[in-house]
This record gives C-alpha cells, sequence and structure tokens, in this order.
C-alpha cells in the first residue's frame, strides 16, 4: 500500500490529453515538492516534471505538473504512442521527524 | 555527462548480506547539494526509495527498512555502497542507483541501468 495514491491506469486516445492524479497528505505532497517518472517497458525511470510543475531540458512541453494542497497532477497533451509506459510521482514524507522519500504506486498508461 | 552504473552478485541466497556498489561519473559527491540514494523496483511492482547518502555525508534510510541498510561512500573512487542484510526472497529487485541533486531540482535527475538481485530461499 503506497503512500501516495495513484489511479492504476488511464488510457486515451492518440493526440488526445490525459491527466494522471497523485494524492497524498500534510506530511508529504502537502509540504514538499513533487516530481514525476516515466517508466517505459523495459528501463530505467526517468525524470520528468521536478519541483511540482518544471520540465527538465529535452523533455517536452506536452508533459505538465501542478498541485494543489495535498494532490498533484501529470497531464499529457498531444498523446504519441511512444508515450505508453508507467508514471510515477514521488516526494519527501516528513511524518515520525524523518525524512523519507515516498513513491506512488505508479500509473500504466495507454494510448488506444 | 552524468552516468551511473551498478554492480553486485546477481544471486544471493536468503539470510545473506547483498553489497551493491554504484560508480558514478559526471559529478562529484563533494560539490555541495550533491545526494546518491538506491531505489528498488520487485518484478512488475512500484518503486521503492531505499536510502540516500549526502555530500556532507548524512546519510537517510527508508523507515521500513533502516535496521538491514547502510549506505557509505568513497569520494576518491566516485562510488557509493550499499549494505542490506537479513536477505529474503521478497527483496528479488531491481536495484538502481539514482543521483538526487538539492539543486535545482530537487528530484532523482539521473538514474543507473540497474541491477537484477535474485534472493533464493
Amino acid at each position: 500500500q503506497s503512500v501516495l495514491t495513484q489511479p492504476p491506469s488511464v488510457s486515451a486516445a492518440p493526440g488526445q490529453k490525459v491527466t494522471i492524479s497523485c494524492s497524498g497528505s500534510s506530511s508529504n505532497i502537502g509540504n514538499n515538492y513533487v516530481s514525476w517518472y516515466q517508466q517505459l517497458p523495459g528501463t530505467a525511470p526517468q525524470l520528468i516534471i521536478f519541483d511540482d510543475d518544471k520540465r527538465p531540458s529535452g523533455i517536452p512541453d506536452r508533459f505538465s505538473g501542478s498541485k494543489s494542497g495535498t494532490s498533484a497532477t501529470l497531464g499529457i497533451t498531444g498523446l504519441q504512442t511512444g508515450d505508453e509506459a508507467k508514471y510515477y510521482c514521488g516526494t519527501w514524507d516528513t511524518r515520525l521527524g524523518g525524512l523519507n522519500w515516498v513513491f506512488g504506486g505508479g500509473t500504466s498508461l495507454t494510448v488506444l | 555527462q552524468v552516468t551511473l552504473r551498478e554492480s553486485g552478485p546477481a544471486l544471493v541466497k536468503a539470510t545473506e548480506t547483498l553489497t551493491l556498489t554504484c560508480t558514478f561519473s559526471g559529478f562529484s559527491l563533494t560539490t555541495s547539494g550533491m545526494c546518491v540514494s538506491w531505489i528498488r523496483q520487485p518484478p512488475g511492482k512500484a518503486l521503492e526509495w531505499l536510502a540516500r547518502i549526502d555530500w556532507d555525508d548524512d546519510k537517510y534510510y527508508s523507515l521500513s527498512l533502516k535496521t538491514r541498510l547502510n549506505i557509505s561512500k568513497d569520494t576518491s573512487k566516485n562510488q557509493v555502497v550499499l549494505m542490506m542484510t537479513d536477505m529474503d526472497p521478497a527483496d528479488t529487485a531491481m536495484y538502481y542507483c539514482v543521483r538526487f541533486s538539492v539543486s535545482p531540482t530537487k528530484a532523482f535527475d539521473h538514474w543507473g541501468q540497474g541491477t537484477l538481485i535474485t534472493v533464493s530461499s
């Protein structure tokens, strides 16, 4: 059971837009920056969003991030078949006075 | 160019201690703000953060695994070592070495390709 809650799967047609939610609490998302990772089949994850809404160089602006309260959202527009992957959100959790990084359970994106 | 490469035994037996080495290039763990973490992923399951070591030798561990983990660094060799004691078949996973930079990203911005560790009973 992950500390951050993501939907197991989402799907949309090529060219369409999809959003992936990540729900947490005040001990994690509510008070810490969220990052998002894309894991293509058989490969290591890749950072696609950091500091809630910033994109590393090389990540297309079709990918966007936002946060409100204790929830974060990843948006992908102009879907391509190459976007089919598993997406993870993550952030620090500061319960129990420590620093503990937590990931969501991951969301599989299918581009129909 | 930042690269990280994990190395370790592909197979360990239950109750043994796993030692993983991360050899990296393109940055230094003596540079303020640089950190290295270990993250694992059991087959078909989600990512799980294990530990982090910082440029100033601060160390952080997963709350659920901290009694079994030890992370250390050798800055002269650009290496980070993770030891995990009392291995169990449930620890079978891909283990990733990952750079975490406090600035600018505050995220895991470079990942190794991972090394698959299988624990036999």
